[in-house]
């Protein structure tokens, strides 16, 4: 499976500020995802990255809160825009998922915010 | 509304016997199934994926599958308390269609 990392592994950070985090995979992949994790709960898919456009947003989620680039099929970043505490969570790069279909995650960023 | 659904536990068993996890979902379209394993801290790790009906052996691991009850299951024979951890079940259904996760059992072994 892909060896996929994660920048920064946790920050804590001040209300109204935003943060980037990194996912860099160490292969190319079609499929990268981002998701969250907020604590003592399952994984809610955020949005899918798409390469060379848009990224598709799940339901709740939108670009200007969560804005995400895909320069190339390696690199991935999700912005946490305008944070409050409610977006004090795990976030999880993700990637596969099409042929073969199995899904492997990265390391997560474990976001604070006061 | 695509759901998997979990007990969440805890379940508690001893060490060296047979935990058994279950998981039903409710779409019937769906395609891939998979067991992930997370200790508290860390990211999901996938330990087992089945894609048609039956059982799938990897070493202390069965996954189960039954798609006329929308069911499936992880068996871990000879428990170890290194087993202790969330266990999600995610299902994906056809084409490129997202991941859907259940919200975990937790398992605790008990040497």
């Amino acid at each position: 499976s892909a060896v996929i990392s994660q920048k920064p592994s946790r920050d804590i950070c001040q209300r109204g500020t935003s943060l980037t985090i990194q996912c860099q995979v160490d292969s190319q992949v079609t499929m990268m995802f981002w998701y969250r994790q907020q604590p003592g709960q399952s994984l809610t898919l955020i949005a899918t990255a798409n390469q060379g456009s848009e990224a598709t947003y799940e339901s709740g989620f939108v670009i200007d809160k969560f804005p995400i680039s895909r320069p190339n099929l390696t690199f991935s970043t999700l912005t946490v825009s305008n944070m409050s505490p409610e977006d004090s969570s795990i976030y999880l790069c993700s990637v596969g998922g099409q042929v073969p279909p199995e899904q492997f995650f990265g390391p997560g960023t474990r976001l604070t915010v006061l | 509304q695509k759901e998997v659904e979990q007990n969440s536990g805890p379940l508690s068993v001893p060490e060296g016997a047979i935990a058994s996890l279950n998981c039903t979902y409710s779409d019937r379209v769906s395609q891939s199934f998979f067991w992930y394993r997370q200790y508290s801290g860390k990211s999901p790790e996938l330990i087992m994926s089945i894609y048609s009906n039956g059982d799938k052996e990897d070493g202390r691991f069965t996954a189960q599958l039954n798609k006329a009850s929308q069911y499936v299951s992880l068996l871990i024979r000879d428990s170890q308390p290194s087993d202790s951890a969330t266990y999600l079940c995610a299902v994906r259904g056809p084409g490129n269609t997202p991941l859907v996760f259940g919200k975990g059992t937790r398992l605790s072994v008990i040497a």
